[in-house]
């Protein structure tokens, strides 16, 4: 049963436009939200976090939106850059139950010249 | 600052055989997380160690079990595989916890793992 969903296993964007990327969620005991980011050869790395009871974050060129009643959070990230083509997870974490970080699959996003 | 390193790179198995994954954490994090990636999926938790004993658990057999040792260095290690472990193994450190916050998690590049 996958808790963090993400449907959408890839997305291509213009540089300079908008790029959302979605996740839903199913378990509504998470505390926070996260995105990590990966290149190959790479592991993750750490790009924003929103906490249960915000509903927004927000980190120079990317944002995090957390509609709760729809268990739902999307990134946004503007202007797109071609550094930002990668592979995005969506993560949720409990706190205080073994870190454990529960990831999605993933989105595929390229960043189109 | 060291980041989280991971060794080796790549490995090949075959079934049946056993194989040791090595993670060295990012100074100052005392906390070691393991992660399992297969093709076309998100990294899924095996285990954590925390001061040398596990500290949670996700749903993975016995046969993968771990240990950290006292320079917070952690091993992986994966008995009687399986065709079906073939993935990226990933390590990641993180602080001293913190009660009821969120401990951010640094990752090494992980070794993929190629069972045949």
């Amino acid at each position: 049963d996958q808790q963090v969903k993400q449907n959408s296993p890839s997305l291509s964007v213009q540089e300079g436009r908008i790029s959302i990327l979605n996740c839903d969620y199913t378990n509504s005991m998470f505390d926070y939200f996260l995105w990590y980011k990966k290149y190959p050869a790479e592991g993750p790395t750490f790009l924003i976090s929103i906490s249960s009871i915000k509903d927004k974050n927000e980190d120079g060129r990317f944002t995090v939106f957390l509609n709760k009643s729809a268990k739902h959070l999307s990134l946004h990230i503007v202007p797109s850059q071609p550094g930002d083509s990668a592979v995005y997870f969506c993560a949720a974490f409990t706190v205080n139950r073994d870190d454990k970080i529960i990831f999605g699959k993933g989105t595929r996003l390229h960043i189109l010249p | 600052e060291t980041g989280v390193t991971q060794s080796p790179t790549h490995l090949i198995k075959t079934r049946g055989q056993q194989v040791t994954l090595r993670c060295s954490s990012q100074s100052g994090h005392n906390t070691v997380s393991w992660y399992q990636q297969a093709l076309g999926q998100g990294p899924q938790f095996i285990f954590q160690y925390y001061r040398e004993e596990e500290n949670g658990r996700g749903n993975f057999p016995p046969r993968f079990s771990g240990l950290q040792f006292p320079n917070y260095s952690s091993e992986l290690n994966v008995n009687a595989l399986e065709l079906d472990d073939s993935a990226l193994y990933l390590c990641a450190s993180s602080k001293p916890q913190v009660f009821n916050s969120y401990n951010e998690q640094f990752f090494g590049p992980g070794t993929r793992l190629t069972v045949l």
